[in-house]
């Protein structure tokens, strides 16, 4: 069974930064694009960012575009998201997500969540 | 405001069925597979509905998906008190270059 295990939230000050890690195990990490998606308080599934199998490609939210960087690494199966000027509206629930089908097969859709990593941005 | 437009929430008694509409536009739903996702908050989003109109072999086929121009549709027959959760329409938005979600839907099983 696919297992996403999302980690480094926690509470950070507005104009820091943060990283996140997603490690992914239980299928061959390398041939999936991977996406960040994220949940504020009483809100709905906001798409934060993508990136292809081989990093090829990468695309943002409009509201992180600048600020967050996505990447990952294949040897170490591992997706991150650098979180840079962060605001309070980033305060949510951040969500990786595994794509099918694999490498870039044009249309999408998320298959597999890990349970989320809670980021909240407060002086 | 979400890309795509979902009811809030939609209600009905066990046993009945539901419609869950989503509403986009030519640049998403209209030229792009839709897919439906089952959240309850603080946990894992669900797959519920790929390609339109695909179930992953374990949702039940109480649960159906369709598309037809630049709207799709959810439909859950039979419902069950464990259907209780907030339901996303999601696919690829050509012009933005990103991924859309609906707003969400709130299902409540009177």
């Amino acid at each position: 069974e696919v297992q996403l295990v999302e980690s480094g939230g926690g509470l950070v000050e507005p104009g820091k930064s943060l990283t996140l890690s997603c490690a992914a195990s239980e299928f061959t990490f390398e041939d999936y694009a991977m996406h960040w998606v994220r949940q504020a308080p009483g809100k709905g599934l906001e798409w934060v960012a993508g990136i292809s199998w081989n990093s090829g490609r990468i695309d943002y939210g409009d509201s992180v575009k600048g600020r967050f960087t996505v990447s990952r690494d294949n040897a170490r199966n591992s997706l991150f998201l650098q979180m840079k000027s962060l605001k309070t509206e980033d305060t949510a629930l951040y969500y990786c997500a595994k794509v099918y089908p694999p490498w870039d097969s044009g249309s999408f859709h998320f298959n597999s969540w890990g349970q989320g990593t809670l980021v909240t941005v407060s002086s | 405001q979400s890309v795509l437009t979902q009811p809030p929430s939609v209600s009905a008694a066990p046993g009945q069925k539901v419609t869950i509409s989503c509403s986009g536009g030519t640049s998403n739903i209209g030229n792009n597979f839709v897919s439906w996702y089952q959240h309850l908050p603080g946990t894992a989003p669900k797959l519920l509905i790929s390609d339109n109109t695909a179930r992953p072999s374990v949702i039940p086929d109480r649960f159906s998906g369709s598309k037809s121009g630049t709207s799709a549709t959810l439909d859950i027959t039979g419902l069950q008190t464990g259907d209780e959760a907030d339901y996303y329409c999601g696919t690829w938005d050509n012009s933005l270059s990103a991924w859309v979600f609906g707003g969400g839907t709130k299902l409540t099983v009177l």
